[in-house]
């Protein structure tokens, strides 16, 4: 079957704009996870759905950060007023319960200018 | 002290060696540990998991984990050069509700033909 898939592949945006990163995971994983990756540095853990609900937001690096599964399948990560630093590669993983092997989409690169 | 810890490397070696890849992790409560490779300008893929003391074979691949110790390694025998990547080990802390995963900052291996 399809893997996670994450849209768009890179996106380029200027200091203070909003974006939106997309993440479709496996058919049938209720657990969805967001990690977040700089150069040279192993993912870093932003959130956790179980379901529809935030299970675990305790990465999320401050309130500009917000994410959403609405349906419980997709989910939207939505970063406001971009910051140079948030410039990383922002991964998305699903697993088909909370504890099981974390499977990972190919990656969104943010690079704010 | 980073909650799982990795030698940055370059880990260098010859084709058909043996590649020794360790970590260690600071909480004793972890119970899940996995090991991921990354080649460059890609996402993680699953490459071995543990859960109990002991070996765990795979193929070429053998996972190895000390509790005790707080000690988890991954051996690669007969390397060859599409080894060459970045390995991650992440931890899962079961003694939370989250399966939220903890990672280190990686190992570049590269196999010389």
């Amino acid at each position: 079957g399809a893997g996670v898939s994450q849209t768009p592949s890179n996106k380029v945006t200027e200091k203070g704009k909003y974006v939106e990163l997309r993440c479709d995971p496996i058919s049938g994983h209720t657990a969805l996870y967001w990690y977040r990756q700089s150069l040279g540095q192993g993912p870093e853990f932003l959130i956790y759905f179980q379901g529809t609900g935030a299970a675990d937001d305790s990465g999320l690096p401050n309130d500009r950060f917000f994410a959403v599964r609405p349906e419980g399948s997709v989910s939207t990560l939505k970063i406001q007023r971009t910051e140079r630093g948030d410039s990383a590669v922002y991964l998305c993983a699903s697993s088909r319960t909370g504890r099981e092997t974390q499977y990972f989409g190919p990656g969104t690169r943010l690079l704010v200018l | 002290q980073k909650e799982v810890e990795q030698n940055s490397g370059p880990l260098s070696v010859p084709e058909g060696a043996i590649a020794s890849l360790n970590c260690t992790y600071s909480d004793r409560g972890s119970q899940s540990f996995f090991w991921y490779r990354q080649y460059s300008g890609k996402s993680p893929e699953l490459i071995m998991s543990i859960y109990s003391n002991g070996d765990k074979e795979d193929g070429r691949f053998t996972a190895q984990l000390n509790k005790a110790s707080q000690y988890v390694s991954l051996l690669i025998r007969d390397s060859q050069p599409s080894d060459s990547a970045t390995y991650l080990c992440a931890v899962n802390k079961g003694s939370s509700n989250t399966g939220k995963l903890i990672f280190g900052q990686g190992t570049t291996l590269q196999v010389k033909p």
